[in-house]
């Protein structure tokens, strides 16, 4: 059964630009069938969709944050990033990788990585 | 400010049923599918239903989902301390052209 494993830095200062990488324990980053995505959760609060990324390289992106997101994937390592630029306190989140299956109306996200911490502060 | 939106919290004693209800409107409920997701404390979501009303392998049939325009609800049937926990709904925004997540809303079995 395929598992998701976030790697970040933990603690990043402010204007910084944050990274990810999330790892797959089986299947393929190429998939067809699934989008390859990222969500956060601030302490405390509630879940925040932040993009996802296609097999093809089409990217979908939370308005509130487009500027600032860059998703991308690795298919020689199978894995795929996030670069969050720009980061204030307000980034500081549990952020989560994820497998979305996005088709038309039917969109769900089956696979959750367990999640990393991170913390913007000087 | 999320586009979704859940009554904070809910409650009932065990064996007991609850209902959660997700708010939306045409641009993501009303054309899209609905999911929702089961968050225990400490723990990362877990995807609970999807397509409305279907459950994946290993969740029991105590949980069951439903839609009706622009609104969806999750009910637990048969309520265990097990449930405790936050759940979220979500869905496709057409308008957004991203997901969206409800505002979530924390189970209490009394």
């Amino acid at each position: 059964q395929l598992q998701l494993q976030e790697s970040g830095p933990g603690l990043v200062k402010p204007s910084e630009t944050l990274s990810f990488t999330c790892t797959l324990s089986s299947g393929s980053v190429s998939s067809t069938t699934y989008h390859w995505g990222w969500i956060r959760q601030p302490p405390g609060k509630g879940l925040e969709w932040i993009g996802i990324i296609s097999y093809s390289g089409n990217t979908y992106y939370n308005p509130s944050l487009k500027s600032r997101v860059t998703i991308s994937v690795d298919a020689s390592k199978n894995q795929f990033s996030l670069k969050l630029s720009s980061v204030t306190a307000a980034d500081t989140a549990f952020y989560y990788c994820a497998r979305q299956y996005s088709n038309g109306p039917y969109d769900h996200i089956d696979v959750w990585g367990k999640g990393t911490t991170v913390t913007v502060s000087s | 400010q999320s586009v979704l939106t859940q009554p904070p919290s809910v409650s009932a004693a065990p064996g007991q049923k609850v209902t959660i209800s997700c708010s939306g409107s045409s641009s993501n409920i009303g054309n899209n599918y609905v999911s929702w997701y089961q968050q225990l404390p400490g723990t990362a979501p877990k995807l609970l239903i999807y397509e409305n009303n279907k459950r994946p392998s290993g969740i029991p049939d105590r949980f069951s989902g439903s839609k009706s325009g622009t609104s969806a609800t999750l009910g637990i049937t048969g309520l265990q301390t097990g449930d405790e926990a936050d759940y979220y709904c979500g869905t496709w925004d057409n308008s957004r052209r991203g997901y969206v997540f409800g505002t979530g809303t924390g189970v209490t079995v009394l």
